[in-house]
């Protein structure tokens, strides 16, 4: 089956460590996202790629890196500049750009201690 | 700035018993406007894309509208089952998605 997988489900941080969470997808779609999900927020964009070896700040960007080196593969890594990483990290990606139907994977819960 | 609004915030109903969803947008050129269902702890499930004023689109109980300026969720007969978070978001003109808070809904039998 096509899809997006997410790993791990939950991570525990302690303050000043870095984390990297994992998003791949099988359904050969070029861009690939990062969202954070907070209490009572909307989701908002941290990362976007719309191809490999290029990626996009959204409106969170501050304490996050991602790389693409691959088409199927788009980690996020929440640096110790993230001062309130706790929250709900959501990877999606889309056939094409930011025009076309983006479609979620099913989430990592990152707390730090 | 680009703005969705989504009400009420939560919505209790019988089972049954058939409501409506609220998404108001301000964006300068609609591109589309999407609706997503989310179950606690997993990620949003896509359900329905309305690109102009006047399309509509069903699924099952589900029925979406879209306006110049709002789009409704319809849940005809809900179940039990339909409980979750709706989502909403629009997506103008070169631009990126921009998600409203969600909607609760809690469908009691």
């Amino acid at each position: 089956d096509g899809g997006i997988t997410q790993s791990p489900k939950y991570l525990f941080r302690k303050e000043g460590q870095n984390v990297t969470l994992s998003c791949e997808q099988n359904l050969n779609h070029d861009a690939m996202y990062w969202y954070r999900q907070d209490p009572g927020q909307g989701l908002r964009l941290i990362y976007y790629s719309q191809i490999v070896n290029d990626f996009q700040k959204g409106d969170i960007a501050e304490g996050y890196s991602v790389s693409r080196e691959k088409k199927e593969s788009f980690p996020l890594t929440v640096t110790s500049a993230q001062k309130n990483p706790t929250a709900f990290y959501l990877c999606a990606s889309s056939r094409d750009g930011l025009t076309d139907t983006q479609y979620f994977g099913p989430g990592t819960r990152l707390t730090v201690l | 700035e680009d703005q969705v609004t989504q009400s009420p915030e939560a919505l209790r109903l019988q089972e049954g018993e058939s409501s409506s969803l609220n998404c108001s947008y301000t964006v300068s050129g609609l591109r589309g406007l999407f609706w997503y269902r989310q179950d606690p702890g997993k990620g949003p499930e896509f359900l329905f894309t309305l690109y102009s004023a006047g399309e509509e689109k069903e699924k099952e109980r589900l029925k979406a509208t879209l306006t110049k300026k709002e789009s409704f969720l319809h849940i005809t007969a809900p179940k039990p089952e339909d409980s979750a978070t709706y989502l909403c978001a629009v997506m103008e003109y070169g631009n990126k998605l921009v998600f409203g808070a969600g909607t609760i809904l809690r469908v009691k039998s």
